[in-house]
């Protein structure tokens, strides 16, 4: 059984970087796409996008800008990146894995929420 | 760019039957998949490649996927459904794309 596990800081200053990082057990990141999503308060999910395990990338285009995602194969494990974050960017963040075939996903984390405030 | 639209709220008496359905231009198409997301939870895979059935996923949940509408179909609801549920397609431009989500109320 899949399971994922995302860290990281829980609160970040407005115009700084979010990094979250999100670890993979019981199996292997190796040829499976992940995803990053997100639901601010109050809100609905959003997709950030998703990194495939050997490095390719495909972002939302309105994040492509500030979002920046990586893969560590021997450790398994996965990193968001999000740069000049404002109150907007305050949500619970998810990592998911993204089956190749029919686009869902099938795995996910417990979410973290990040909230961006001074 | 492409985008899937639900119902904000779908109300549905227990033992009834509940249809939440979801738009989207050509949704046919494409393959669909549903999320059920509760309070303080992470979302689960109910239906996907429109029709299938997770493990664990009881037989009460079903999809169906034509035109331009995926519906997401839970006979003899019960309360514990009750909850917020997303459906989701993948398009090749704008990539994953989530509906706004329909919160599912049984009463």
């Amino acid at each position: 059984q899949v399971q994922l596990q995302e860290s990281g800081p829980g609160l970040v200053k407005p115009s700084e970087t979010l990094s979250l990082t999100c670890t993979v057990s019981g199996g292997s990141v190796n040829n499976s796409y992940w995803s990053w999503i997100r639901q601010p308060p109050g809100k609905g999910l959003e997709w950030i996008g998703y990194i495939y395990y050997s490095g390719s990338t495909k972002y939302k285009s309105s994040l492509k800008s500030r979002v920046t995602m990586s893969v560590d194969t021997s450790k398994n494990l996965l990193s968001l990146k999000m740069s000049s974050v404002t109150a907007a960017d305050t949500a619970v963040y998810y990592c998911a894995r993204e089956r190749s075939l029919s686009f869902d996903l099938d795995y996910w984390g417990q979410g973290t929420l990040v909230t961006v405030s001074s | 760019s492409f985008e899937l639209t639900q119902p904000p709220s779908v109300s549905v008496s227990p033992g009834q039957t509940a249809s939440i359905t979801c738009s989207g231009d050509k949704l046919g198409d494409k393959y669909a998949c549903w999320y059920q997301l509760k309070p303080g939870q992470s979302p689960v895979l109910v239906i996907y490649q429109d029709t299938k059935r997770p493990s664990g996923i009881p037989e009460r949940f079903s999809g169906s996927n034509s035109g331009n509408t995926a519906t997401l179909t839970i006979s003899g609801t019960q309360p514990m459904d009750e909850a917020d549920y997303y459906c989701q397609a993948w398009d090749s431009n704008t990539g994953v794309v989530f509906g706004g989500g329909t919160k599912l109320t049984v009463l």
